[in-house]
């Protein structure tokens, strides 16, 4: 079935650098939302996708809508202890259904 | 404008017994849909309900069920509880409206364990 991949699966990196995460799937989709996971909160909508080729900056996060509307990649610039979370990839299927890939859980070390 | 909020907000429950959880969508939002997440399978699509209609169902047991009242905020009913149903169970509102995804709006969860 349809499904999405993400990678890294996790990563550790040192407070200042930056960050670069992808999703990616065999399918066409025609929008690309992003959303970040706090440990113990709900995913909250950083960054919304909906024209390929589309690039989107929300503050130090920047996104893109891949040309062939078969990926999208988050980039994180300046790394913050608050940017540790697990970040997650959504679509919608042609039937309407969501799907979110497996996450990228981003640590932090200050 | 009040968020999504969900209830209970940590439930300890053992097999074979039944649990609803309740979710309250933010003001204007007509879809809330529920979700499973677990460490090893993420973010599972349970359904979706819009003006007390389900619209979309994942692929789950027909033990989970769902509804939705006049006012969208909604409910979740596990029956005959299993071992491998505890997770978070988180639920998201939206607009629902529209061509593009509706961005969505999630509560902070259900813990439900099962012992």
């Amino acid at each position: 079935g349809q499904q999405l991949n993400q990678s890294p699966q996790s990563m550790f990196i040192q407070e200042g650098e930056d960050v670069s995460m992808n999703c990616t799937s065999s399918s066409i989709f025609n929008t690309w939302l992003w959303y970040k996971q706090d440990p113990g909160e709900g995913p909250v909508l950083l960054i919304a996708l909906y024209k390929a080729g589309e690039l989107t900056s929300n503050g130090r996060l920047t996104a893109q809508f891949g040309i062939t509307r078969k990926d999208s990649f988050l980039n994180i610039s300046a790394s913050i202890p608050s940017d540790v979370g697990i970040y997650f990839c959504e679509v919608k299927t042609s039937y309407d259904k969501v799907i979110f890939g497996p996450g990228t859980s981003l640590s932090v070390i200050p | 404008k009040a968020g999504v909020t969900q209830t209970p907000r940590y439930l300890i429950k053992t097999r074979g017994q039944q649990v609803t959880l309740s979710c309250s969508p933010i003001s204007g939002h007509r879809s809330v849909s529920w979700y499973q997440q677990t460490p090893g399978q993420g973010l599972q699509f349970l359904f979706e309900y819009f003006s007390e209609t389900q619209r979309n169902k994942g692929n789950f047991p027909g033990r989970f069920s769902g509804r939705q009242f006049s006012n969208s905020r909604s409910e979740m009913n596990v029956s005959t509880l299993e071992l491998g149903d505890s997770a978070l169970y988180l639920c998201a509102s939206s607009l629902g409206q529209g061509t593009h995804n509706s961005p969505l709006h999630f509560g902070n969860g259900t813990r439900l364990t099962v012992t």
